[in-house]
């Protein structure tokens, strides 16, 4: 079946750090594909999302690319912010329901 | 603008106990999703439905229902609550059964003790 396999963390950054969080995906077809942000004690934000092959997600400085040839989805921003801190989830389309990842833990200290 | 409603924010309750979570979907969403958030853990989708009508079904135990209102609320109902029913339940709302972008609300923490 279908699946997303995110980089284990947590991910402890100083402000002003390059963050890359990885991610791949399994999938047959062409899902979309998302990056949803869980801040400490909310919900689920859409942070930014993908629909089709080289596509290029972006919101807030974050940024994620839509690669089918190495079927990843890797979030990057060149300059991380302490209000940054939280967990990223990783997401693909599966028909009309969302397959997320475990999950990463960013910690960006001052 | 408005976001997915859910309540109640938090809910306890003991063993054997039946619950009923709410969620109310942006205006004008037509399609319901609910996913279960276990400590630690990603959400797992429960179930989804569309213009009232069940579309699809995910890891949802039998103990477990739901349904879609005519205002498009829906309600996830949980009976004979074991411990490890508690978690983050998440509704999700979008517009369009084929709209891949979901719109999630706060969630509602539930803890069976």
């Amino acid at each position: 079946g279908n699946s997303v396999t995110q980089m284990e963390g947590p991910v402890t950054l100083s402000e002003e750090a390059f963050l890359t969080i990885n991610c791949t995906y399994t999938a047959t077809g062409y899902p979309s594909l998302f990056w949803y942000v869980q801040y400490p004690g909310e919900g689920l934000q859409l942070l930014l999302k993908a629909t089709k092959a080289d596509d290029k997600g972006s919101n807030k400085g974050f940024e994620a690319t839509y690669r089918k040839e190495t079927t990843s989805f890797h979030l990057e921003k060149g300059s991380v912010q302490v209000s940054d801190s939280a967990v990223y989830f990783c997401a693909l389309s599966d028909q009309r329901k969302l397959i997320f990842g475990q999950g990463t833990t960013l910690q960006v200290k001052p | 603008a408005a976001g997915v409603i859910q309540s109640p924010r938090h809910l306890i309750k003991e063993k054997r106990e039946t619950a009923t979570l709410k969620c109310y979907p942006i205006p004008r969403h037509d399609t319901v999703y609910w996913y279960q958030q276990g400590p630690g853990q990603d959400p797992q989708f429960l179930i989804s439905f569309y213009e009232k009508m069940q579309s699809d079904k995910g890891s949802i135990p039998d103990r477990f229902s739901a349904q879609q209102f005519s205002d498009y609320h829906s309600e996830l109902n949980m009976s004979s609550l074991e411990l490890g029913d508690s978690a983050l339940y998440f509704c999700a709302s979008s517009l369009g059964r084929h709209t891949y972008e979901q719109y999630f609300g706060p969630g509602t923490r539930l803890t069976v003790t």
